[in-house]
């Protein structure tokens, strides 16, 4: 099983809706990251999380909402989907107080919003 | 701010060597780490350099130059499966080493 799982792996999605997407992790990391791609434009970071209580907005944090439910799980929210949305998504944890510069990264959703 | 520079595409053949450079700008630095991705796969870690010098990894290596704002990933012996995205990434401010800025990747093509 992947240590960093992400539900749904697509979703087809009309604009307007709400969605979420998932991750949960097994590495016992405290540390999670949401981060967009989009062809050319690298990761992007849109949220971050260094503990159960602390949330923090990344480079492209509008229109995106996310929930830290426990140290294994983090949640990524668009409450209206917008085509300019349709991206691949990746779910990232680290361990805090290592110094490698090291993420490691679910497989990823792709999001498609029509 | 800070941003990260990388050439957009790399077209070696096997058994050669590539070299993929990276320049950044940072309010602070901290480290330069690499990314391999391969088409609709996940990012995954490679290598990191926090001090100047060269780093080896079996195949792969990494360069740092602080002084130059610079880093480069070399590749050795390509193999077809290396075809892949390559990204250099930075820590944002603070120091921390979790929430990474990334360059916008370097598509490397192994030929035949």
């Amino acid at each position: 099983d992947a240590d960093v799982t992400q539900t749904p792996r697509n979703r087809i999605t009309k604009t307007g809706k709400r969605i979420m997407l998932e991750c949960s992790q097994t590495k016992g990391h405290d540390r999670m990251y949401w981060y967009r791609q989009d062809p050319g434009l690298g990761l992007r970071l849109i949220y971050y999380s260094f503990d159960v209580k602390d949330i923090n907005k990344g480079e492209i944090s509008d229109g995106y909402s996310v929930s830290r439910q426990a140290q294994a799980k983090f949640s990524l929210s668009l409450e209206s989907a917008i085509p300019n949305q349709t991206a691949l998504y990746f779910c990232a944890t680290s361990l805090a107080g290592t110094n490698t510069g090291e993420l490691f990264f679910g497989e990823g959703s792709r999001l498609t919003v029509l | 701010g800070q941003s990260l520079e990388q050439p957009s595409e790399v077209t070696a053949v096997e058994g050669a060597i590539v070299q993929i450079n990276c320049t950044y700008q940072t309010s602070g630095f901290y480290g330069l780490s690499w990314y391999q991705q391969h088409d609709g796969g996940a990012p995954t870690f490679l290598s990191y350099n926090a001090l100047d010098g060269l780093e080896e990894t079996g195949r792969f290596s990494s360069f740092l130059s602080r002084s130059d704002s610079y880093g480069y990933l070399l590749l050795q012996e390509l193999q077809m499966k290396d075809s892949a995205s390559y990204f250099c990434a930075v820590p944002t401010g603070g120091g921390s080493q979790g929430n990474l800025i990334f360059g916008k990747g370097t598509k490397l093509s192994v030929k035949p």
